[in-house]
């Protein structure tokens, strides 16, 4: 079993629907990422947070510390959110390292 | 500010050869990370390095190496290349340490497939 799970691992929706992608992981962890990745593109970082909630612009971020469980919301989504979603989490080890474990992925297909 | 920036984009390698894949950021950041990303597989780290002069494994070293002379780079040189190392290859920079605010910032990725 992987240290971090996404679900789904594909979603298509249609263009303004409300989307969530979830995340849950089985290690202590001193933070979680959402990242974004386009087709033969390079990986940006949408979030890093360690608590609570976060917003930028029409996507949301939640994270609950208790329940090892992360979410990513879209609002009003739209054909250009097509991507691979990521979620990853420093696991709070100890050390200094700050490595990443990665989920692997939730592809999202956004259709006008 | 150029980020993260990583050479070549794409290569093509037969079995035995050598390369190495360039990394250069120019934030100052101390943190500096190479992954691989494999088809239906989370990212793996390979190598990393919390400052120049130091460099750790990470999950998957074998077949690769790293240097870190400077604070600005960190190559990963592939010896040897075999079919099992065809993959897509990201390096990241972070600010901090484990307990960091901060977040990552990854390169633009090397496709490579060896053949």
């Amino acid at each position: 079993k992987n240290e971090v799970e996404q679900s789904p691992q594909n979603l298509t929706a249609q263009e303004g629907e409300f989307i969530t992608i979830n995340c849950s992981y089985s290690v202590g962890i001193s933070a979680l990422h959402w990242l974004q990745q386009h087709p033969g593109g390079g990986i940006v970082s949408l979030f890093m947070l360690s608590s609570g909630k976060k917003k930028h612009g029409r996507l949301i971020a939640t994270i609950n510390i208790q329940e090892k469980h992360s979410s990513l919301h879209i609002t009003a989504s739209h054909p250009r959110d097509s991507a691979v979603y990521i979620c990853a989490v420093r696991e709070r080890d100890g050390g200094a390292t700050n490595k990443l474990i990665f989920g692997t992925g939730t592809l999202l297909a956004v259709q006008p | 500010n150029a980020g993260v920036t990583q050479t070549p984009k794409f290569r093509i390698l037969k079995i035995g050869q050598s390369m190495t894949l360039q990394c250069t950021q120019d934030m100052n950041h101390n943190y500096m990370y190479w992954y691989r990303q494999d088809p239906g597989m989370g990212l793996k780290l390979i190598y990393y390095s919390v400052g120049a002069g130091i460099t750790d494994k990470g999950e998957v070293p074998n077949g690769y190496n790293v240097s870190r002379s400077t604070t600005e780079d960190f190559p990963l040189r592939l010896e040897l290349a075999a079919p099992s190392q065809t993959s897509v290859y990201f390096c990241a920079s972070g600010a901090g340490g484990a307990h960091s605010i901060y977040g990552y910032t990854f390169g633009s990725g090397t496709r490579l497939t060896v053949v």
